[in-house]
């Protein structure tokens, strides 16, 4: 069965670290990957999506990830992060055979001022 | 900009009742999805569908029903409600086609004693 799985389940950092957040996925074929956010009290938002092109996509709030097709992998970056970027951080996968979305179990992020 | 509107934020129910969730959104989305978040486990798909009259089995859609008459709608009916029902459900839309994302409403946080 298809899977995503995100590494860290609970990171902290403080204001102007750096950050990395992991996530892999188990299939051979075409996928198109997302990062969703959810900020406190608020809905999931879309952080940023990879479905062909340029491996290194750019999103919102200063965030990239990189699509490394030989690791299935998909990890989020920030070179600095902020106290407002305390969220909860979730991995999507969708396959190219299905219409289902396939979600990562989340990574929450403090970041402490 | 989309506007997903889950019918209550906040509800509470007793075992046995029948409930039902309401989800409208606004921007004429073929897709929609009804998931269940909880702690640890990320979003898991309960149905979704393609277009009006239209459904697919998720993951999890033992104890739950939908119902899509109108393209705008998506209805989630729990026919007999159970506590390890009590979860926060998320509703969601998107355009046809897997690269598209989903849009997510602000979810129903529901409880059955």
């Amino acid at each position: 069965a298809q899977s995503v799985s995100q590494h860290n389940h609970h990171v902290i950092l403080s204001e102007a670290a750096s950050l990395e957040l992991g996530c892999n996925y188990s299939y051979g074929g075409t996928v198109n990957l997302f990062w969703y956010v959810q900020y406190p009290g608020q809905h999931l938002q879309l952080l940023l999506k990879y479905f062909s092109g340029d491996p290194l996509v750019k999103g919102i709030k200063g965030f990239e990830a990189e699509f490394i097709k030989s690791k299935f992998s998909f990890n989020l970056r920030k070179p600095s992060v902020q106290w407002s970027d305390t969220a909860e951080y979730f991995c999507a996968v969708n396959t190219a055979n299905t219409g289902k979305l396939i979600f990562g179990q989340g990574t929450t992020l403090q970041v402490k001022p | 900009d989309v506007k997903v509107t889950q019918s209550s934020r906040y509800l509470v129910k007793r075992t046995g009742e029948k409930v039902f969730l309401e989800c409208v959104q606004d921007m004429d989305h073929e897709n929609m999805f009804w998931y269940r978040q909880d702690p640890g486990l990320g979003l898991r798909l309960i149905y979704f569908s393609y277009d009006v009259k239209m459904k697919e089995k998720g993951d999890i859609p033992e104890g739950y029903s939908v119902s899509r008459e109108k393209k705008e709608r998506f209805s989630l009916i729990l026919e007999s409600a159970s506590t390890n029902q009590t979860s926060m459900y998320l509703c969601a839309s998107r355009l046809t086609g897997g690269h598209q994302p989903q849009h997510f409403g602000d979810g129903t946080r529901l409880s059955i004693l």
